[in-house]
């Protein structure tokens, strides 16, 4: 089981940005899945989660500027991120399922004009 | 949401020590279909969590049996049966019964 993110990197305050995660080892479209955050020296936060079937959650405080998405043919997750704050400068780790039984190294998103 | 609240927030130990964490729960954790979804994670220095612990006290596939974890509703303890250097890190616990998914503030394992 592998997860591999991309697409971070530092953004402006107000611009956009899109992740990827890259799943291997399992068959990704029987998995719901999640994208958790951590900022700098701090704890994890939870951001949204995405089912097998494409159903969504986001936690408040993206709700609105952030959408998880999911190519099952491309064996891929994405969190495409608008409006960005710099309060959304954090790494941002990819997770398999409720379980969180698999993670990928994380992503960095730096937030800064 | 519901809030987890992990105490110590900072552990020391020796090298073979035993040591508890425990996370507070503000509401039960025990789902309507009878699971109770409480894990317990570390994370390395530098590195992503991983998952030791799931469903209060299932060990993940591969995690030494030196972890256990147990408790019930709201009061929950993750036990390291003697510490080993590779058990360095901060360790969280998160519940998945209650929407949003919520973690602890986590407990930095420290050697003395």
């Amino acid at each position: 089981v592998q997860l591999v993110e991309s697409g971070g990197g530092l953004v402006q305050p107000g611009k956009s940005l899109k992740l990827s995660c890259s799943a291997s080892g399992f068959t990704f479209s029987s998995y719901g899945m999640h994208w958790i955050r951590q900022a700098p020296g701090k704890g994890l936060d939870w951001v949204a989660y995405i089912s097998s079937s494409s159903g969504t959650v986001y936690a408040d405080a993206v709700k609105g500027r952030f959408t998880i998405s999911r190519d099952n043919a491309k064996n891929t997750l994405y969190l495409q991120l608008n409006s960005l704050k710099s309060e959304d400068t954090a790494i941002y780790y990819c997770a398999r399922s409720t379980l969180m039984d698999a993670w990928g190294q994380g992503a960095s998103v730096t937030v800064s004009s | 949401d519901v809030v987890l609240t992990q105490t110590p927030p900072t552990l020391s130990a020796t090298i073979g020590q035993s040591v508890s964490i425990s996370c507070r729960s503000s509401q039960s954790l025990l789902d309507s279909d009878g699971d109770t979804y409480l894990n317990w994670l570390l994370q390395r220095p530098g590195q992503s969590p991983q998952l030791l612990i799931y469903s209060v006290s299932n060990l993940e596939s591969g995690v030494p049996n030196r972890f256990s974890g147990s408790g019930s509703e709201t009061d929950f303890t993750l036990k390291i049966s003697g510490v080993e250097a590779e058990d360095l890190g901060v360790y969280y616990c998160m519940q998945a019964t209650h929407a949003p998914l919520t973690f602890g503030g986590g407990t930095k394992l420290e050697l003395k």
